[in-house]
């Protein structure tokens, strides 16, 4: 199983909203990534997890709040999020931190009104 | 400056043609270089990768590397229908630990 999958596929929030991106994977990935990607550009790099601990925080805005339960896990947590924020939110995994190959999931779409 | 440029596009080519997508890199320590191929609404894919110089070939596609002028390519041939998306160059430095993307080319093959 090679398979990242996301949850929401779509997400429309209000600027006042508390909502939550779920991801998972089950191949035994110990490193797990957050990425934002606006249209018809490249994926940034938001977070990154290595053995559930944050390894990585892009200095993103505190309205982002990532978390990893469990190595399988990773959650990102939204709160009072302006429009500009709207993009499809990317979660990927790979074997190790710093590993060439990554695992994307099909992402979630989120639109901030 | 970036430190990953990719030729921008738009591509449209005819079906069977021979496709070359390029970047350039600044970094001299990026050590692996991977092509992600992303289709429309989805998520980027691993395509190849490349560790250091030279070539890679799997089926229609070769990655080639060439580290002195710092210049990545792939190469399609007998484009089909099929590989119409975005492709996007990655470099890796292990020791940073992160990747770091192109903006992305996007092909259109027509049949």
């Amino acid at each position: 199983d090679t398979e990242v999958t996301q949850t929401p596929k779509h997400l429309v929030m209000g600027m006042t909203n508390k909502k939550s991106l779920k991801c998972e994977q089950h191949m035994g990935h110990r490193a797990m990534y957050w990425y934002k990607q606006k249209a018809k550009k490249p994926p940034e790099l938001m977070f990154v997890y290595s053995y559930e601990k944050l390894s990585i925080n892009e200095s993103v805005p505190s309205r982002f709040s990532p978390e990893c339960p469990n190595s399988s896990l990773l959650n990102l947590h939204l709160h009072a999020l302006q429009p500009e924020d709207s993009a499809l939110y990317l979660c990927a995994s790979s074997q190790e931190e710093g590993r060439y190959e990554q695992y994307f999931g099909p992402g979630t779409r989120l639109t901030v009104t | 400056q970036k430190e990953v440029e990719q030729d921008p596009g738009p591509l449209s080519v005819p079906e069977g043609a021979i496709v070359s997508l390029n970047c350039t890199y600044s970094n001299s320590a990026f050590q692996y270089f991977m092509w992600y191929r992303q289709y429309s609404r989805k998520g980027p894919e691993l395509l190849m990768y490349t560790y250091s110089s030279g070539n890679k070939e799997d089926g229609r596609f070769t990655a080639q590397v060439d580290k002195s002028s710092k210049y990545i390519s792939l190469f399609i041939r007998d484009s089909q229908p099929s590989d119409s998306a975005t492709y996007l160059c990655a470099t890796l430095n292990t020791n940073a630990g992160k990747s770091t993307f192109g903006d992305g080319t996007t092909l259109t093959v027509k049949p």
